[in-house]
C-alpha cells in the first residue's frame, strides 16, 4: 500500500510570487484535503477534493485554489503570496462515499515547507 | 473561534506512568473525535479515534474517554514509552463536516526514560 506523497519538500518563495505544491493520495483513496499548519498551531482545513471538484472549503482566499486529477492526485495553489502564508502545508487523503468521508480517518503525507521572504 | 482547544502546550512525564492529554470542544455538532501523534518532519499519524455514541475506546496502551455533557475528550496512553515523545493533536469532525478535520492546537509529550 503507498501512502500519502507530498512535493516538494520544503520551498522557498518571495512574496507576490506564485507556488504550486503537489500531493498523491494513498493507494485506494479518493478524497483528497489540504491543510496549512503555521508553526505552534494545529492543521487548519483550506479545502477538499472529491472527482475532481471542490468538496468543502475553509476560512481561506480565493488566491488559495486546487485541482484534484482523474488519479486522484492533486494540486495546491497559492497566488500572490505574503509572508504569512509561509507554514507547513500538508495533503491527506481518505475514502469517501457520496462524497462523505464517514469517519474515515485522514492519511497524511510529510508536508511541504514553505518560507516566503 | 477556536471549536477544539488543547489548553495545556506540554506535558512531560516518566517513562512507565500514565500521560493524560486533554481536549475540549465546543461545537455541538461534532460527533467523531480522534488523536492524531506528530514527529518532527512527518505528518500527523492517525492513533486512536472515538465515535459519540460512546465514552470509551482502548487499542493497546492507548484509551480515549469522552464526556459529551462536559464537551470534553482525553488520551491515555498507559505505561508510556520515550517513543511515545511526540506532539499530539486532538482532531473532531461532524455535521457536515465529515472528512474536514478541525484540530487542537496541540500538546507536547515528553517521556522521560
Amino acid at each position: 500500500e503507498t501512502g500519502v506523497t507530498q512535493s516538494p519538500t520544503h520551498l522557498i518563495k518571495t512574496r507576490g510570487q506564485q507556488v504550486t505544491l503537489r500531493c498523491s493520495s494513498q493507494s485506494g483513496h479518493n478524497t483528497v484535503s489540504w491543510y496549512q499548519q503555521a508553526l505552534g498551531q494545529g492543521p487548519q482545513f483550506i479545502f477538499q477534493y472529491y472527482r475532481e471538484e471542490e468538496n468543502g472549503r475553509g476560512n481561506f482566499p480565493p488566491r488559495f485554489s486546487g485541482l484534484q486529477f482523474p488519479n486522484y492526485s492533486s494540486e495546491l495553489n497559492v497566488n500572490a503570496l505574503e509572508l504569512d502564508d509561509s507554514a507547513l502545508y500538508l495533503c491527506a487523503s481518505s475514502m469517501a462515499v457520496g462524497g462523505i468521508s464517514y469517519n474515515s480517518p485522514l492519511h497524511f503525507g510529510n508536508g511541504t515547507r514553505l518560507t516566503v521572504t | 473561534d477556536q471549536q477544539v482547544k488543547q489548553n495545556s502546550p506540554s506535558l512531560s512525564v516518566q517513562e512507565g506512568r500514565i500521560s493524560i492529554l486533554n481536549c475540549d470542544y465546543t461545537n455541538s455538532m461534532f460527533d467523531y473525535f480522534l488523536w492524531y501523534k506528530k514527529y518532527p518532519a512527518e505528518g500527523p499519524t492517525f492513533l486512536i479515534s472515538i465515535s459519540s455514541i460512546k465514552d470509551k475506546n482502548e487499542d493497546g496502551r492507548f484509551t480515549v474517554f469522552l464526556n459529551k455533557s462536559a464537551k470534553h475528550l482525553s488520551l491515555h496512553i498507559v505505561p508510556s514509552q520515550p517513543g511515545d515523545s511526540a506532539v499530539y493533536f486532538c482532531a473532531a469532525e461532524g455535521g457536515t463536516s465529515y472528512g474536514k478535520l478541525t484540530f487542537g492546537q496541540g500538546t507536547i509529550l515528553t517521556v522521560h526514560p
